[in-house]
């Protein structure tokens, strides 16, 4: 069964404490991304990948940072986070070229 | 970088009725049109999506048409059901990056 797992599911932290989303897909799919969800604003990139050591910045990259080391991984760190970034997140992954995107169940991270 | 409106931002119907919204993109080099759909507390999740190669695809009681010259691309919905209710987003593709519209919250009133 295609899955993208993220972890946690919820999460509510204090501004300046570091920490990580991860994101697993087990679809081999060369493309990653992480996305923002706000009311009214739809879904913002953050930050993809089109492959392992291949990252770059989406539309909303400020305050966050990405690493690729293996194909199926894909983690979203928050070196200090702040209150602008409570937020619903989500992983996505969908092969190169045109085709369907998956995405996973979502983080809701609450920044105090 | 590509723009993608979607209008409405939320639209109500009766049970039976068909909805219809609207997204226009800005990129000419778009070429990959989906749309998702999205319940509550879930991820979103594709329901239709269409090449622009083609003007129109049809799957049961959804479809999408795509105009490339006015830049613009519509989600259909006919006899909606409660289950329908969910927010729909729109996205254009250039290449590999996905540009989401901003969301419609469908409510289908039984």
């Amino acid at each position: 069964e295609a899955q993208v797992t993220q972890n946690p599911r919820y999460l509510i932290t204090v501004t300046g404490k570091k920490l990580t989303v991860t994101c697993s897909q087990n679809m081999n799919h060369e493309y990653m991304s992480w996305y923002r969800q706000d009311p009214g604003l739809g879904l913002r990139q953050i930050y993809y990948s089109m492959n392992v050591e291949v990252t770059d910045k989406g539309d909303v990259p400020e305050g966050y940072k990405v690493s690729r080391k293996e194909k199926r991984n894909f983690p979203l760190i928050l070196e200090s986070p702040s209150p602008n970034q409570t937020s619903l997140y989500f992983c996505a992954t969908h092969p190169l070229g045109p085709g369907e995107a998956f995405f996973g169940q979502g983080t809701r991270l609450t920044v105090v | 970088g590509e723009n993608v409106e979607q209008h409405p931002s939320t639209l109500s119907v009766q049970e039976g009725d068909s909805a219809v919204i609207k997204c226009t993109y800005s990129d000419s080099a778009s070429n990959y049109f989906p749309w998702y759909k999205q319940e509550l507390g879930k991820g979103p999740q594709l329901i239709i999506d269409i090449r622009s190669n083609v003007g129109e695809k049809k799957d049961q009681r959804i479809a999408v048409t795509l105009n490339k010259t006015a830049k613009h691309f519509s989600l259909h919905i006919t006899e909606t059901q409660p289950e329908d209710s969910a927010v729909y987003f729109c996205a254009a593709v250039p290449g590999n990056q996905f540009y989401f519209g901003t969301g419609t919250s469908l409510t289908v009133i039984p």
